[in-house]
């Protein structure tokens, strides 16, 4: 079965401080693609990052960086010099691969509130 | 501005209503799904349309019904809902339901707030 787990609940930092957010998935399939999403009060999850199982290498997009690991099924999202606006709910996800494809099905953990105090 | 547009942001409906959220997207994508997210919870998967067919139902009571009419609208009636319905109902749409080259991005609105009194 494929489940998604985010320990952490609540994070509260200052402003500057690097914050990393923890994701630890399941899955039986060789082929899935993990996402991170950012829910900010307003409602709307808005997409950062999309990475399949094949490509192990970490991503760098200006404050925000991924850590892939599949030896430890973990997918780590860290933030440098966090930001007032980077306060929301972050969501990892999971989407697993079929025989004809990858499916859109994805599989939330139950989210992490970033809290950026000034 | 978001690129999926949820009507209306709010709605406040009694038991015995019947009322309509809507979803339109404009970015020429062939899948459009509902998502109900109860507080301090994560989104979960109600429906899947696939070139306006309902490809995924995920055991959703009848009270719900959604419809796709072209593939850039898609609508969710709402009947004798129950107080335990009210949460913020996402839309979402991507490019296909499946892909060879991966899974697609969800792009998604800002939600429809419901309250069932």
């Amino acid at each position: 079965a494929q489940k998604v787990t985010q320990a952490q609940t609540e994070i509260s930092v200052v402003e500057k401080e690097d914050v990393t957010l923890d994701c630890v998935y399941e899955t039986r399939d060789t082929t899935y693609y993990l996402f991170w999403y950012k829910q900010p009060p307003s409602g709307e999850l808005v997409f950062l990052i999309r990475r399949n199982s094949f490509d192990e290498q970490n991503e760098i997009s200006g404050r925000y960086s991924w850590n892939f690991q599949k030896s430890t099924s973990s997918f780590n999202f860290t933030i440098t010099a966090s930001q007032v606006v980077d306060s929301a709910v972050y969501f990892c996800a999971l989407s697993e691969g079929n025989y004809g494809g990858a499916t859109n099905k994805l599989i939330f953990g139950t989210g992490t509130l970033l809290a950026v105090q000034p | 501005d978001t690129e999926v547009t949820q009507t209306p942001k709010h709605l406040v409906m009694g038991m015995t209503n019947k009322k309509s959220l809507k979803c339109e997207q404009h970015m020429g994508h062939r899948a459009m799904y509902w998502y109900k997210q109860k507080a301090k919870k994560p989104p979960e998967l109600m429906f899947v349309y696939s070139y306006e067919k309902l490809s995924i139902n995920e055991s959703v009571p009848s009270r719900f019904s959604p419809e796709c009419p072209n593939s850039s609208l898609l609508n969710l009636h709402l009947h004798a809902l129950q107080p335990e319905d009210s949460a913020l109902y996402l839309c979402a749409s991507s490019q296909g339901v499946m892909s060879v080259r991966g899974a697609n991005v969800l792009t998604f609105g800002a939600g429809s707030r419901l309250t069932v009194l």
